[in-house]
């Protein structure tokens, strides 16, 4: 079976600085990857997903994430944050095939201090 | 358009009681799946509907839970004899119903046993 790690349950920075948020997991098949985002009181959104092709992938709100195959990451990125930045990330993952149920990693908040 | 819905909002129950929670997802979407989200936790696979069948069932924790999407479209999550241990935000994706499609998910019930 799948599973998601995230290393890191908060992260706070200072508003300009760049953030990554990290993410690990694990499968014996090919996955698909995704990054959802969280904030307070909404319900999930998707920031971008990794599906094939090239291993940078861009998404919404200036964040990236860069698929690494051999060291199972897929760790998010954004160079500038901001504080509307601040809420909970998650990371999931999928398995390719027919069932398109996600398996989620436990979180992290991100937290943008001015 | 209109995003995924979930009534109610909010819920609170008294342990032993049945408790229906609804969602109402994107029009056209064939896929619909129920997650549960704990305190600290990411988000957890319950089931996955593809138009009205159940394709897999395997997150539900066990038989007092039971779910149904009749007509393809609505699904209800029904809850018997509730336990604190209940006590969780229940979140209700949807999406097309393809390899890659992107799940776009609701506000979430949050459902409190007393």
């Amino acid at each position: 079976a799948q599973s998601v790690t995230q290393l890191d349950s908060q992260v706070p920075v200072f508003e300009e600085a760049p953030v990554e948020l990290r993410c690990n997991y694990s499968s014996s098949v090919s996955v698909y990857l995704f990054w959802y985002v969280q904030y307070p009181n909404q319900g999930l959104q998707l920031l971008l997903k990794y599906l094939s092709g090239s291993t940078l992938v861009k998404g919404i709100n200036g964040f990236e994430a860069e698929f690494n195959k051999s060291q199972t990451s897929f760790h998010l990125r954004k160079p500038s944050v901001h504080i509307s930045d601040t809420a909970e990330y998650f990371c999931a993952v999928r398995l390719g095939g027919s069932n398109y149920k996600l398996t989620f990693g436990k979180g992290t908040l991100l937290t943008v201090n001015p | 358009g209109a995003g995924v819905s979930q009534t109610p909002s909010n819920k609170v129950t008294e342990k032993g009681k049945y408790v229906e929670l609804r969602c109402d997802p994107i029009s056209g979407h064939t896929a619909l799946y129920w997650y549960r989200q704990s305190l600290g936790q990411g988000p957890e696979f319950l089931i996955y509907f593809q138009g009205t069948g159940a394709a897999d069932d395997s997150g539900l924790p066990n038989d007092r839970f039971f779910a149904v999407r009749p007509e393809g479209s609505v699904s209800t999550l029904k809850i018997q004899r509730t336990e604190r241990g209940d006590s969780a935000v229940y979140l209700c994706a949807s999406s097309l119903g393809g390899n890659t499609d992107t799940q776009y998910f609701g506000p979430g019930t949050r459902l409190t046993v007393l």
